[in-house]
Parts: C-alpha cells; structure tokens; sequence
C-alpha cells in the first residue's frame, strides 16, 4: 500500500526556514517523482514544484522563486522541501503528491503540513 | 499559464441527485490532460478521474469525467451522503499545472 507521511505542523516568524519532509512506502522509490502543493488558508491548490528521486531533476513552477529547495533521501525513501525567508503569505498547508508515471497528475497525497508564519 | 474556471462555485444537491460539475480552460488542454479530485474539510485531496474520464483506483463508477478542448465535465450519478466535499479539476498538459478554484458541493 503506497503512503506518503508528512512532518507535523510547524510555527515560524518571517525570514526564518522550514524544512518539511515527506516519508514514501510501499512503492519504488525512484521510480516516480513527487511534487510539492500548497493551499492556502481557505483557498484553493496550488502545484509549486516537482522532483525526481532517480536524479534529482526538478521542475518549479515560475512564481516560486530560489527560496524553495527540495531534497531527496534515497535511504529512508524521504523527500524534504526546505522553504526560506518565509514571509506571511507563505501560511498554508503544504502537501506532498506522488506524480503519476503516465503524466503529471498526483495519485497519492501526503496528509499535508501547516506551516504558519507570524511576527 | 492554463486558466481553469469551474463551475458552478456552489452546488446545493439532495441525496440521490445527479451533480454535473464543469470545468473550463483558457486554452485546449491537449490529450485531454484533465484530472478531477475531491477533499474533504482537513483532508487531502482524492485523485478521481485522470485524462479526463479514467477512474482512478478503488474510485466508485458513478463517478464519471467526460469532455475534451476546453471544456470537462464531472459526472455524479447519484449522490450518497459521502459526496458532498469540495472538486476540483487540474489540467497536466504544460507546467505550471494549474488548478481550478473549485465547486463546493453541499447538502440541500
């Protein structure tokens, strides 16, 4: 059975880091990639950013600026997103997403992540 | 970037009722790259169709995504109490991977 666990929720002030991090089972690992999502408090979803565990090929999308990184374990089957100089409408829960093989849509979802920055 | 619009933004619906949702794109979204999900209030969203009418996985059958070019539609044939949630459409045919702003379905 294939999930996806996310880290628990985390509080920040603006311009501090977050590292949330993303554990995959019951699947191959390298095998599909993972993309990053976020929703904003009573918003809709937004995809943000893409990576591949067999190489580390990454894809953003244009209005995610250098703050974004994400990072892949092999050995513990994890994906990290790092976000920094967080500012407050960075406040959302983020979510990790198996990417299918066959296109980019997310058959597989991590239970998602609240980070939240306030002063 | 694809601009999805979906609609209605509200959709008020009795147990048992056929629910039609639309989605529409600013652009064709070629080979029908659609897919449609549903979440639940502090949930993660639930794949449910992709290109634009295959079930996902363990998805029930009265469920049922239908359209190509521009315009999507998502079918609910009868509505079980389960369903009321919020929809959402994404297209995957170029990057960024946009999605809708989503359809509320709600009990009448």
């Amino acid at each position: 059975q294939v999930h996806l666990v996310q880290s628990g929720r985390e509080v920040k002030k603006p311009g501090a880091s977050v590292k949330v991090s993303c554990k995959t089972s019951g699947y191959t690992f390298p095998n599909y990639g993972i993309s990053w999502l976020r929703q904003a408090p009573g918003q809709g979803l937004e995809w943000m950013a893409w990576i591949s565990p067999a190489n580390n090929n990454t894809k953003y999308a244009p209005n995610i600026q250098d703050r974004f990184l994400m990072t892949t374990d092999t050995s513990t089957q994890t994906v990290y997103l790092e976000l920094r100089s967080l500012r407050s409408d960075d406040t959302a829960v983020y979510f990790c997403a198996r990417t299918s093989f066959w296109g980019f849509y997310f058959d597989y979802w991590g239970q998602g992540t609240l980070v939240t920055v306030s002063s | 970037d694809i601009v999805l619009t979906q609609s209605p933004g509200t959709l008020s619906l009795s147990p048992g009722e056929r629910a039609t949702l639309s989605c529409r794109a600013s652009q064709s979204v070629k080979s029908s790259f659609l897919a449609w999900y549903q979440q639940k209030p502090g949930q993660a969203p639930r794949l449910l169709i992709y290109g634009a009418s295959s079930w996902a996985p363990d998805i029930p059958h009265r469920f049922s995504g239908s359209g190509s070019g521009t315009d999507f539609t998502l079918t609910i044939s009868r509505l079980e109490p389960e369903d009321f949630a919020v929809y959402y459409c994404q297209q995957y045919d170029s990057s960024p991977y946009t999605f809708g702003q989503g359809t509320k379905l709600e009990i009448k």
